[in-house]
């Protein structure tokens, strides 16, 4: 199975901030990496298909990048409601795996 | 606008079966693969299993292989996830997802198995 590794687990930062979260699969993976968003009790929310490709009505302060093993989401000018777990996730081989997510709290 | 609406979660005791639903509407459901993904309390996301467009090719995760069966009725627009010997580690949120990279969720249901 291909391992997907976040860190960090969790950050603090500011409104304003920008926030950095990495990525590293066990195993290259061309750029089948998406990114989600999870707040408590919440269903994820898919921000990044293709490791670089924005989901429709999600908002530009989001990007994404990397290839091969190495990725990285990049939020921009961070907000109250961007405080929330994120994950990454590989759907080049199955079974299709996430990293372990990476809290962003205040 | 894309909705998927699971249902048929609840409270079994282990060794029991229970067999969940997730109606799709806004999208043409039969040209999609669909997933089953699931979440413990308090623990991040695994995948469950996955089905082809026309219900002919499946997987599962290892951890559930031989005791799940994941189905899709094009008809009716909904899939399925048959859970059969279920163990208390199975307990969870079961939420069905589109597209290999997930595109869209539902709300989750919520599997508790306990005796």
């Amino acid at each position: 199975d291909i391992q997907m590794t976040q860190s960090p687990s969790s950050l603090s930062a500011s409104v304003g901030d920008r926030v950095t979260i990495t990525c590293r699969a066990s195993q290259g993976i061309s750029n089948y990496l998406a990114w989600f968003q999870q707040k408590p009790g919440r269903a994820p929310k898919s921000l990044i298909y293709a490791a670089s490709s924005l989901q429709s009505g999600v908002p530009s302060k989001f990007s994404g990048s990397g290839s091969g093993t190495d990725f990285t989401l990049t939020i921009n000018s961070l907000q109250p409601e961007d405080f929330a777990t994120y994950y990454c996730q590989q759907y080049h081989t199955y079974p299709l795996t996430f990293g372990g997510g990476t809290k962003v709290e205040i | 606008e894309v909705q998927l609406v699971e249902s048929g979660g609840g409270l079994v005791q282990p060794g029991g079966s229970l067999r969940l639903s997730c109606a799709a509407s806004g999208f043409s459901f039969s040209t999609y693969r669909m997933h089953w993904v699931r979440q413990a309390p308090g623990k991040g996301l695994v995948w469950v299993s996955r089905i082809n467009t026309d219900g002919s090719d499946t997987s599962y995760a290892d951890s559930v292989k031989g005791r799940f069966t994941i189905s899709r009725d094009n008809a009716k627009n909904t899939l399925y996830l048959q859970m059969n010997s279920l163990r208390a580690e199975d307990t969870a949120v079961y939420y069905c997802a589109r597209a290999e990279y997930f595109g869209s969720w539902g709300q989750g249901t919520l599997v508790t198995v306990s005796s």
